[in-house]
């Protein structure tokens, strides 16, 4: 059975960093692209990032990059987002999400999400 | 980036109809165009990729159709477990976009 568990979020001031794991297990996870999506309470889905099987290829949405970053360890099965200069408008539901890919590109599509860890920022 | 727009945002139906979701892309998607189902409290679930090929395990009753920018979602014959918020995704070119949901309530 595919599991994707993340944790890792919490109550952070504006302008602190956060690091979000998700553990995977129940598939071969080198073998797929990964992906985080963000909920804000009451709204609609979000993209964050995304990051190809060997973290050759690796995408931000415009709303974090240079303040987000993504990357994965294989050995361990995890993904993990590292989270800077954090903002109120970064308050959101974190998911971690498997791409069906190994690159995750064009056509791609998210076929097994984990529960989410919420990440509230403020003062 | 590609802007994708779904109508309506809410919608009132009741068990037995037939309920049709649009999701409109700002820019032609051929037909990289992928549907979510979400209830409250809980993490999305693909229904429809490529436009119009069923995930597995998801009830015929569901559909997809379209290509280029206009797309719809139709469930035949609503039924309790449906009623959700549905989702439509691009995955033409990142970043990878979001409608911004459609409710569906009981009537």
């Amino acid at each position: 059975e595919v599991q994707l568990v993340e944790s890792g979020g919490g109550l952070v001031q504006p302008g602190r960093s956060l690091r979000l794991s998700c553990a995977a297990s129940g598939f071969t996870f080198d073998d797929y692209a990964m992906h985080w999506v963000r909920q804000a309470p009451g709204k609609g889905l979000e993209w964050v990032s995304g990051i190809s099987w060997h973290s050759g290829s690796i995408g931000y949405a415009d709303s974090v990059k240079g303040r987000f970053t993504i990357s994965r360890d294989n050995a361990k099965n995890s993904l993990y987002l590292q989270m800077n200069s954090l903002r109120p408008e970064d308050t959101a539901l974190y998911y971690c999400a498997k791409d069906i890919f190994l690159v995750g590109g064009t056509g791609s599509y998210f076929d097994y999400w984990g529960q989410g860890t919420l990440v509230t920022v403020s003062s | 980036d590609i802007q994708m727009t779904q109508s309506p945002s809410s919608l009132s139906s009741s068990v037995g109809d037939r309920v049709t979701i649009t999701c409109r892309a700002s820019q032609s998607i051929t037909t990289f165009l992928n549907w979510y189902q979400q209830k409250p409290g809980r993490a999305p679930k693909v229904l429809i990729y490529a436009a119009s090929s069923l995930q597995s395990g998801v009830p015929s009753r569901f559909s997809g159709s379209g290509s280029g920018t206009d797309f719809t979602l139709t469930i035949s014959s609503l039924q309790p477990e449906d009623f959700a918020t549905y989702y439509c995704q691009q995955t033409h070119s990142t970043p990878w976009t979001f409608g911004q949901g459609t409710k569906v309530e009981v009537k």
